[in-house]
């Protein structure tokens, strides 16, 4: 099946620093979304990506479909930023969405 | 805005007891999805459902689990008989055909 492939596993960042994470994938996809997991353990929306770039406020999101692979960008990170975000794909071959290890972000205040 | 919503929020269970999880995806949506997260790791695929049938489920949904969708609205996980192992967050998830997945709140399972 694919392989989702996330980094850097852990950040640690002073409030106010900007951010790049990456999400790497083995296959073809029809969709990937990232997703922030809050300290309650919710899952929340931030983009539905399969290609393209898109930006909701500090936050944006490029995925590279013919290179496999997609970036989130936080800038000016705050402390309601910290948690792991999560990068999750459909292959063209599997009725599944795949998730990612995850990257652990953590912002000082 | 629509959402995925679970029942209950938390469960504590014997070990060898049933559970039965319960999930009201969104109205329209045609296709649902069982997840769990053992805590602190990765979020895992259990079973898509789709068309009243499940279309894939991974090794982890074994003989002891169970889907179904009774009414027009609600699709619940069972699992016969909890083990310690099962202790987890399940999160439930809908969407449309090539659209994004919307995840519930998710219940966390305690097996005692």
């Amino acid at each position: 099946g694919i392989q989702v492939e996330q980094s850097p596993p852990d950040l640690i960042l002073q409030e106010g620093a900007n951010s790049t994470l990456r999400c790497n994938f083995s296959d073809s996809v029809n969709n990937l979304q990232w997703f922030h997991q809050n300290p309650w353990g919710q899952l929340i929306n931030l983009f539905y990506i399969p290609s393209g770039t898109k930006q909701n406020g500090r936050l944006s999101a490029t995925t590279v479909a013919t290179e496999r692979y997609s970036l989130l960008y936080i800038s000016s990170s705050q402390t309601t930023d910290s948690g792991v975000y999560f990068c999750a794909v459909n292959s063209l071959r599997d009725d599944k969405i795949i998730f990612g290890k995850g990257t652990r972000l953590h912002i000082l205040p | 805005e629509p959402e995925v919503t679970q029942t209950p929020s938390h469960q504590v269970t014997q070990m060898g007891q049933e559970v039965i999880l319960r999930c009201v995806p969104i109205s329209n949506h045609l296709y649902f999805y069982w997840y769990r997260q053992i805590l602190g790791q990765k979020v895992e695929f259990l079973v898509s459902f789709y068309n009243n049938e499940i279309s894939e489920k991974s090794e982890i949904f074994d003989d002891q689990f169970s889907v179904e969708r009774p009414d027009g609205s609600n699709f619940t996980l069972k699992i016969r008989s909890t083990k310690l192992e099962d202790s987890a967050m399940y999160f439930c998830a809908s969407s449309s055909m090539n659209t994004e997945a919307f995840f519930g709140q998710g219940t966390r399972l305690t097996v005692v």
